[in-house]
């Protein structure tokens, strides 16, 4: 009865591809995010959609595309990885208007070589 | 620069009180957070304090907030060997930027 999954856990691809990550939450929650964790701690927001509606884009590269199917599921497409991609990226979500109560996936380590 | 720290362990005997402790560096956080992690799963979120309070209690657990220290504390009562997790302390501005600290892992032994 996991709340938000990740799939998958560990990521390593070569420099150029093309690569997924799925997330899907069973809270019945409205609002999905997707962060970036840089460094060991820090996590930053790329984005957020409420209902399958993109509400929050921060500034990523373009070469990353979050689609959600239904609002259950947020997945993060990455073109073209380059090195600097490397980082573990969490999902979230939340209820609708309580960004702050948020629930997180337990993370996939994306190594790019 | 902005930082969250714990202690990595924690070890109680089943039915006595845990007490796990944060400290943090940014005095203009909103939030602070204690999520909870079991093996292979997400971040449970546990409960969270709005930084202008003092203190929140939520059945078994009770958070404490230090503002001056920038010390935060999450103590659960009645410690249960369900209760052996990672711990994991965290402040900032969401659903724009948090900070999150190392964990405390958690043994409860009988």
């Amino acid at each position: 009865d996991t709340a938000v999954s990740q799939t998958p856990k560990y990521l390593v691809t070569q420099m150029g591809n093309d690569k997924s990550i799925k997330c899907e939450q069973n809270l019945g929650h409205d609002t999905m995010y997707w962060y970036k964790q840089d460094s060991k701690k820090f996590l930053k927001i790329m984005f957020s959609y409420n209902n399958k509606e993109l509400i929050i884009n921060e500034t990523v590269p373009n070469r990353f595309s979050p689609k959600s199917p239904d609002k259950a599921h947020l997945n993060l497409h990455i073109n073209s990885l380059e090195l600097g991609d490397s980082a573990v990226y969490f999902c979230a979500s939340s209820p609708s208007g309580s960004g702050y109560e948020q629930y997180f996936g337990p993370g996939t380590r994306l190594t790019v070589t | 620069g902005e930082d969250v720290e714990q202690s990595l362990f924690l070890s109680v005997r089943e039915g006595d009180s845990s007490v796990i402790n944060c400290t943090y560096t940014d005095s203009s956080s909103t939030y602070l957070y204690w999520y909870k992690q079991e093996p292979g799963a997400g971040l449970q979120l546990l409960t969270y304090i709005f930084s202008n309070m003092d203190m929140k209690q939520d059945q078994r657990l009770t958070v404490l907030l230090n503002k001056k220290d920038k010390h935060l504390s999450l103590r659960i009562a009645d410690t249960q060997t369900g209760d052996s997790a990672i711990y994991f302390c965290a402040e900032g501005l969401p659903p724009d930027k948090l900070i999150f600290g190392t964990g405390t892992r958690l043994q409860v032994f009988p």
